[in-house]
């Protein structure tokens, strides 16, 4: 069991360009929840996913922010015209989607924008 | 929705003693409180969770107590060793449908000192 895989680890991007963070569940998981940490900082809820569906974006800033779970591959939380504000760890985690079941983490992807 | 509030930020103890950190939540719908840990630099992990129709769930030194009538529940470190050390955060989810995020404290240092 692989568990959840999330690439790349390191992400370094300049000002105003595009990042891409891929995120695929563990196997069985059919519930895939994004958050953003800030360094010192805990974890804050960006968007909740099911295949082909979001379930729940509230935690995630209406411009420049975008995440898919297609049918076939990995989610993508997508970030456009990244500022260095953007700059954090985002960590993927999924879930079978049942109540009172946790999640299990991906390693999470560290975004620094220069 | 959810809020979670999680004390102390900061906690330090000398190897061997005893280590509590509580949380309250806002939801009375609420009915699943995992705990996770976070090293430095790596993912959270699940160490130990409940649920709303048990009171007390232990696991070798760690321990989780839940107050449904007060909204809180508290991690309890035994004979703490330098292994501890790190960010422990709380999370509960209300609903009983499964499609409800996990919402997570704000963490609690544990630095625990030989």
């Amino acid at each position: 069991n692989a568990g959840v895989m999330q690439n790349p680890r390191h992400l370094v991007r300049r000002r105003g360009q595009e990042a891409r963070l891929r995120c695929s569940p563990m196997k069985g998981h059919s519930h895939v929840y994004w958050y953003r940490q800030l360094p010192e900082e805990g974890l804050k809820f960006m968007v909740y996913l099911q295949k082909e569906n979001i379930i729940d974006e509230s935690g995630m800033p209406k411009e420049r922010f975008s995440a898919e779970f297609p049918k076939e591959g990995p989610s993508i939380l997508r970030i456009q015209q990244v500022v260095r504000g953007d700059s954090a760890a985002y960590f993927c985690a999924s879930s079978p989607g049942t109540p009172n079941y946790g999640y299990t983490f991906g390693s999470g992807t560290r975004l620094t924008v220069v | 929705g959810e809020n979670v509030e999680q004390h102390p930020s900061t906690l330090s103890v000398q190897e061997g003693d005893s280590a509590v950190i509580k949380c309250t939540y806002s939801d009375s719908a609420s009915n699943y409180f995992p705990w996770y840990k976070q090293e430095l630099g790596k993912r959270p992990q699940l160490i130990i969770d409940i649920r709303s129709n048990v009171g007390e769930k232990k696991d070798q030194r760690i321990a989780v107590t839940l107050n449904k009538t007060a909204k809180h529940f508290s991690l309890h470190i035994t004979e703490t060793q330098p292994e501890d050390s790190a960010v422990y955060f709380c999370a509960a989810r209300g609903g009983n449908t499964g499609f409800q995020k996990l919402v997570f404290g704000t963490g609690t240092r544990l630095l625990v000192s030989p």
